[in-house]
């Protein structure tokens, strides 16, 4: 089966600008959690959505949000990126969620945000 | 707040040897994930581990798992080169919160 598509693969863009990064979750998974990862501060969490309800938040400032749709493809969006933003944005894709029941969860490819 | 620490952080080998990564977190966890980075890569789920005294293999890996220690291992067997890799232990918390709490990684080389 399909694994977990997150697009684009790669991004440049500017300080001030905005992104939007979508991921594609495993049919039939409702859950997608986003982290963010850099050599600095490793992998963190940022949020997870289930049933287009943002269940968990981590801590990251509110310029970091995101959606879910009903198909359970998931947007993150980063407003105003800063230098500090320049990461791996990786998604993850569950039946229910790890923190609700699931025992597994597969990762997508990931999205590497470059700020200038 | 859950916290994951792996050791040792980086390992350089040889082919043929035996080495274990070592996780411990900070408090009562229900599950603990391996995962496998490659560089550039995406994760790979390696294992996930339910209950205390757990153990799963899958060819030269070999993961445990002690609840009330709070620790986890991965042990390598007779390391191959293809095991190269980032190796990263992952906990969640339970009762909804906060996703997977990972841990620092643990950058492996093994050379032939």
């Amino acid at each position: 089966k399909a694994g977990v598509t997150q697009t684009p693969r790669y991004l440049i863009k500017t300080r001030g600008q905005q992104v939007t990064l979508s991921c594609s979750p495993i049919s039939g998974h409702r859950s997608v959690s986003w982290y963010q990862q850099t050599p600095g501060q490793g992998l963190q969490f940022l949020f997870e959505y289930f049933s287009e309800t943002q269940r968990n938040k981590g801590n990251f400032p509110g310029r970091f949000s995101g959606r879910q749709f009903s198909n359970s493809r998931s947007e993150m969006n980063v407003s105003t990126l800063e230098l500090g933003d320049s990461a791996l944005y990786l998604c993850a894709s569950s039946v229910s969620g790890t923190e609700f029941g699931s025992t597994e969860a597969f990762f997508g490819q990931g999205t590497r945000l470059t700020v200038v | 707040e859950l916290k994951v620490e792996q050791n040792p952080l980086f390992l350089s080998m040889q082919e043929g040897k035996n080495y274990t990564i070592y996780c411990n977190y900070s408090t009562t966890s229900d599950r603990l994930y391996w995962y496998r980075q490659d560089p550039g890569k995406s994760l790979e789920s390696l294992f996930v581990l339910l209950s205390n005294g757990a153990v799963k293999q899958e060819g030269r890996l070999m993961a445990s798992l002690d609840t009330k220690a709070r620790l986890s291992t991965l042990h390598i067997t007779a390391a191959v080169h293809d095991l190269s890799a980032t190796y990263f232990c992952a906990v969640t918390s339970g009762g909804g919160a906060d996703g997977l709490t990972f841990g620092k990684g643990t950058h492996l080389i093994i050379q032939p």
